[in-house]
C-alpha cells in the first residue's frame, strides 16, 4: 500500500558493510512488520514492532540483524557486516490497531538490497 | 514448524485460459490469506477467508478454504494479461502473533497475449 513508506527503494553495498532501511508506516498503524523475500522465494517474517518495544523476533537472524521503532521517527531495519546471502528484497508492512481488525497486511513498495 | 506449501510454482497460459494455484498448510490455519505481487512491485491483499469450506470471488477470481482449513485455492477464469505476477497464500496460525503470516513460495503466472 502506497500509504506504508520505505526507502531506500534500492541500496547496493559491498559485504562487511552495514545497511540500514527505514519505514514509516501508514498514517494510524502503530504496528509495523519486517518480511524478506529471497529472490523467487515467499516472504518470511523477521520481526514485529510497536513503538519503543519489540513484540517479536523470533524471524531474525541471530547475528548483524537488529530492529527498532523509536518514539519518534520511521521504524529501522540493521544489517551489519552485509554478505551476499543478505541479498533479498526487505518489506515493511504495517497494520491498524482497531477492533475488528483480522489481520491483512499492507505493505510497503520494499527496499531492494544487493551485496557485491 | 508450521509450513505451507504452495503449487506450481510456474505457470504459462495462453491469454482466455483459466489457471489455478493450490495451497496446503501442515497445520490448520486460523484463516488464510492470498496476495498479489506484479513483477518488481509489493504484495497487495486480495483476500481472506476465514470460514471452514469458504468460497469468495471477485469477479473472475474464486478463492476456497477447505473443511479442514488446511488447504486453499485459487482459481482465475479466462485469464487476461493484467493477471500477470505472483500470486502468495498466507497462512495466520492464531497461535503466533497478530500479523505473523506465513507464506507459501508463490506461483508465478505468466500469460501469453
Amino acid at each position: 500500500n502506497a500509504g506504508v513508506m520505505q526507502n531506500p527503494r534500492h541500496l547496493v553495498r559491498r559485504r562487511g558493510q552495514e545497511a540500514r532501511l527505514r519505514c514509516s508506516p501508514m498514517k494510524g498503524h502503530s504496528h509495523v512488520y519486517w518480511y524478506r523475500q529471497l529472490p523467487e522465494e515467499g516472504l518470511k517474517f523477521m520481526v514485529y514492532l510497536q513503538k519503543e518495544n519489540i513484540i517479536d523476533e523470533s524471524g531474525m537472524p541471530k547475528e548483524r540483524f537488529s530492529a527498532e521503532f523509536p518514539k519518534e521517527g520511521p521504524s529501522i531495519l540493521r544489517i551489519q557486516q552485509v554478505v551476499r546471502g543478505d541479498s533479498a528484497a526487505y518489506f515493511c508492512a504495517s497494520l491498524p490497531l482497531r477492533t475488528g481488525y483480522t489481520g491483512e497486511l499492507f505493505f510497503g513498495e520494499g527496499s531492494r538490497l544487493t551485496v557485491l | 514448524g508450521q509450513q505451507v506449501m504452495q503449487i506450481p510454482q510456474y505457470q504459462h497460459v495462453q491469454e482466455g485460459e483459466d489457471f489455478t494455484t493450490y495451497c496446503n498448510s501442515s497445520t490448520t490455519l486460523s484463516n488464510i490469506q492470498w496476495y498479489k505481487q506484479r513483477p518488481g512491485g509489493h504484495p497487495v491483499f486480495l483476500i481472506q477467508l476465514v470460514k471452514s469450506g469458504e468460497v469468495k470471488k471477485q469477479k473472475r477470481l474464486t478463492f476456497q478454504f477447505g473443511e479442514a482449513k488446511k488447504n486453499s485455492s485459487l482459481h482465475i477464469t479466462a485469464t487476461q494479461t493484467t493477471d500477470v505476477g505472483t500470486y502468495f497464500c498466507a497462512g495466520d496460525d492464531r497461535g503466533s502473533t497478530l500479523g505473523r503470516l506465513y507464506f507459501g513460495r508463490g506461483t508465478q503466472l505468466t500469460v501469453w497475449p
